[in-house]
């Protein structure tokens, strides 16, 4: 069984265009993170959802626009694709109990070109 | 600021032992976590140490010293297909601030 899975795996895209990435866990978490994995593989915090609730937003252009219609869905739509939007998306997943934090699980990530 | 440090390349024969540093100074601390992450692949779970000391999982251990803001990732037996990045990340409150990782090449 997939634990964390995320669609399309790959996603080629032309500027200026809308694109989506969906994002689904099945293991029970209440806390959903999109994470941008640049080429010099730095891996960098977007989002986070809480129980469908907005928590973290890391000055993310507007551009990027997460919805999480209930707590086991975060989905990322990015509006004006530009070059330097070309990355790695990981979705995650985790527990969290008060201000603690436990181990993330990531899905497979999805590889963003923009040409 | 948040400041996370590790070597960006290290090298290892088949067999040895390496370890792997990572050195931090955040605003908030709540754990220190340790992925894998194999190339093309997502990030997986090693290890979290969120009191000082030596945590073992098998091959891989990890230690932590929060005074010093400092943290090791032990190796043994070290086989070919742990040949990874392995990053090291700080739990601060609800989010994990992660290092620019460091890739380990095993030899046989």
């Amino acid at each position: 069984d997939t634990a964390v899975s995320q669609t399309p795996k790959y996603l080629v895209t032309q500027m200026g265009n809308d694109k989506s990435i969906k994002c689904e866990q099945n293991l029970g978490h209440d806390t959903m993170y999109w994470y941008k994995q640049d080429s010099k593989k730095f891996l960098k915090i977007m989002f986070s959802y809480n129980n469908k609730e907005l928590i973290i937003n890391e000055t993310v252009p507007n551009r990027f626009s997460p919805k999480s219609p209930d707590k086991a869905h975060l989905n990322l739509h990015i509006n004006s694709l530009e070059l330097g939007d070309s990355a790695v998306y990981f979705c995650a997943s985790s527990t969290t109990s008060g201000s603690l934090s436990y181990e993330q699980y990531f899905g497979p990530g999805t590889r963003l070109t923009v040409t | 600021g948040q400041n996370i440090d590790q070597p960006t390349e290290m090298t290892a024969t088949e067999g040895a032992i390496v370890q792997i540093n990572c050195t931090y100074q955040t605003s908030g601390f709540n754990g220190l976590f340790w992925y894998q992450q194999h190339a093309g692949e997502a990030p997986t779970f090693l290890s979290y140490n969120v009191l000082d000391g030596l945590e073992e999982k098998g091959r891989f251990s990890s230690f932590l010293s929060r005074s010093k803001g400092y943290s090791y990732l032990l190796l043994k037996e070290l086989q070919m297909k742990d040949s990874a990045s392995y990053l090291c990340a700080v739990g601060n409150t609800d989010k994990l601030i992660f290092g620019t990782g460091t890739r380990l090449q095993v030899f046989p």
